[in-house]
């Protein structure tokens, strides 16, 4: 099976810092991802990591052990309309060929002036 | 190409009718996924297409739920006998053969939110 949790909520002030942690433990992996989702929209792809270390993207960054089962979303100088929720998603590529992602809840941040 | 567009975006049924949800992906994307999100948890997988074929469906899509990709391109879900607890965001997803052994990029489209009175 699969289980994957990251803190339901966060709160961070507006230009500062702020790590989103999830963990988890499944029967298979093939990569991790992270999507950012505002209210009532589709999730939109962040970033992927599938190799331990840590993968840059401007204010964005991902990290990921695979051995401790555990990645971290970091957002430096962070804006107003970071407010969203992030998803960390593990993919598995099944038997029929397809490539699954399973979800965490997703951590809602809110930034605060 | 402006991504996966989904249509209707906002459905409102009775109980018991049938609905049916279209998801056009990214073109020349060949794999297609079906999620279905409700309040406060992530996408749950429901099925998968390669090309038009139905590789995959999740415990989740029970009998009154079909999907179809009829010629590889656009795909429709359609839920039958509509009940209370199918209310949910229903998101559509698509990516491209992967390049390497990992999986890749799914894009989602902004779903249809159905409403089930």
């Amino acid at each position: 099976g699969q289980n994957i949790d990251q803190p339901t909520e966060m709160t961070a002030t507006e230009g500062a810092i702020v790590q989103i942690n999830c963990t988890y433990q499944t029967s298979g992996f093939n990569g991790l991802f992270w999507y950012q989702q505002h209210a009532g929209e589709a999730p939109t792809f962040l970033s992927y990591n599938v190799l331990d270390g840590l993968e840059e993207k401007g204010r964005f960054s991902s990290f990921l052990s695979r051995s401790k089962g555990y990645s971290y979303l970091l957002l430096k100088e962070l804006q107003m309309k970071d407010s969203a929720s992030y998803l960390c998603a593990v993919g598995k590529e099944s038997g029929a060929g397809s490539y699954q992602l399973t979800f965490g809840k997703g951590t809602k941040l809110s930034v605060i002036p | 190409d402006t991504g996966v567009s989904q249509d209707p975006r906002h459905k409102i049924t009775k109980r018991g009718q049938n609905v049916t949800f279209r998801c056009d992906p990214i073109s020349e994307h060949n794999r297609l996924y079906w999620y279905r999100q409700t309040l406060g948890q992530g996408p749950e997988f429901l099925t998968y297409f390669q090309n038009e074929a139905q590789l995959e469906k999740s415990r989740l899509l029970s009998d009154r739920f079909s999907a179809e990709r009829p010629k590889g391109s656009f795909s429709t879900l359609e839920i039958q006998r509509t009940e209370q607890g199918d209310s949910a965001m229903y998101l559509c997803a698509s990516s491209p053969t992967p390049r390497t052994s990992y999986g890749d990029t799914q894009y989602f489209g902004p779903g249809t939110r159905l409403t089930v009175l």
